[in-house]
């Protein structure tokens, strides 16, 4: 594989269900995050990581929790889905957080909550 | 982080260069001003960065007024495939975040 990949690439879930959306990347990055893409909206950052061990909150963390447990993967987790969790979930990379860095997107899960 | 204004959409003949611009008229010395871009359905896609002096890629120029309070995304032709909407981004460059606004949508048209 080369960059990022995400899994699934969409799914629908009943709520109150706990889900976990799995992001891989293959480019030795140290820094990882996911975004939140509604409707019209740009996207909004949920967690971040700067380094394996790590992980800080973004822009909307709530009801979302992440761990980065080695460098390559960082898992998105709804402990109990909710319908206004109901988007598309971008899981990206960067070289490092410091310094003028591009951050390199995976192609997204569509998540549907009922 | 500064913020940005942009055209909510703008049209562009195939062929033709594209210019998009952006407005950043709080941005500070250490911010640096960032594009990217985003096909239908798609992760955004990263294009171009800069911080005083204008920059070209393979893919886009990046012009930076004087006063650092506006830019202008520059494709050169433009191609049906670069239909997208694109995000003109301040960050300073030790900060995680990327904040994205509603961006451009560029439609290129045969």
């Amino acid at each position: 594989i080369a960059g990022i990949t995400q899994a699934p690439t969409s799914q629908i879930l009943a709520a109150g269900r706990r889900m976990t959306l799995r992001c891989t990347q293959d480019m030795r990055h140290n820094a990882m995050y996911w975004y939140r893409q509604d409707l019209g909206l740009g996207l909004r950052l949920i967690h971040y990581s700067n380094t394996a061990g790590t992980t800080g909150k973004g822009e909307v963390p709530d009801g979302y929790s992440v761990s980065r447990a080695n460098t390559d993967d960082f898992p998105l987790t709804l402990a109990s889905a909710v319908p206004s969790q109901t988007s598309v979930y971008f899981c990206a990379s960067s070289d490092g957080v410091a310094g003028a860095r591009e951050q390199f997107f995976g192609p997204g899960t569509r998540l549907t909550v009922l | 982080d500064a913020k940005t204004t942009q055209p909510p959409s703008m049209d562009c003949a195939e062929g033709r260069a594209a210019n998009l611009p952006c407005n950043h008229s709080t941005i500070s010395g250490n911010e640096y001003v960032y594009w990217y871009r985003q096909i239908h359905s798609q992760g955004p896609q990263y294009i171009i960065h800069g911080l005083k002096n204008n920059e070209t890629n393979e893919m886009a120029s990046l012009i930076i007024t004087e006063d650092r309070k506006s830019s202008t995304l520059i494709l050169p032709h433009a191609t049906l495939r670069d239909t997208a909407v694109y995000y003109c981004i301040v960050r300073v460059a030790d900060d995680y975040k990327l904040s994205f606004g509603a961006g451009t949508t560029v439609t290129v048209r045969a």
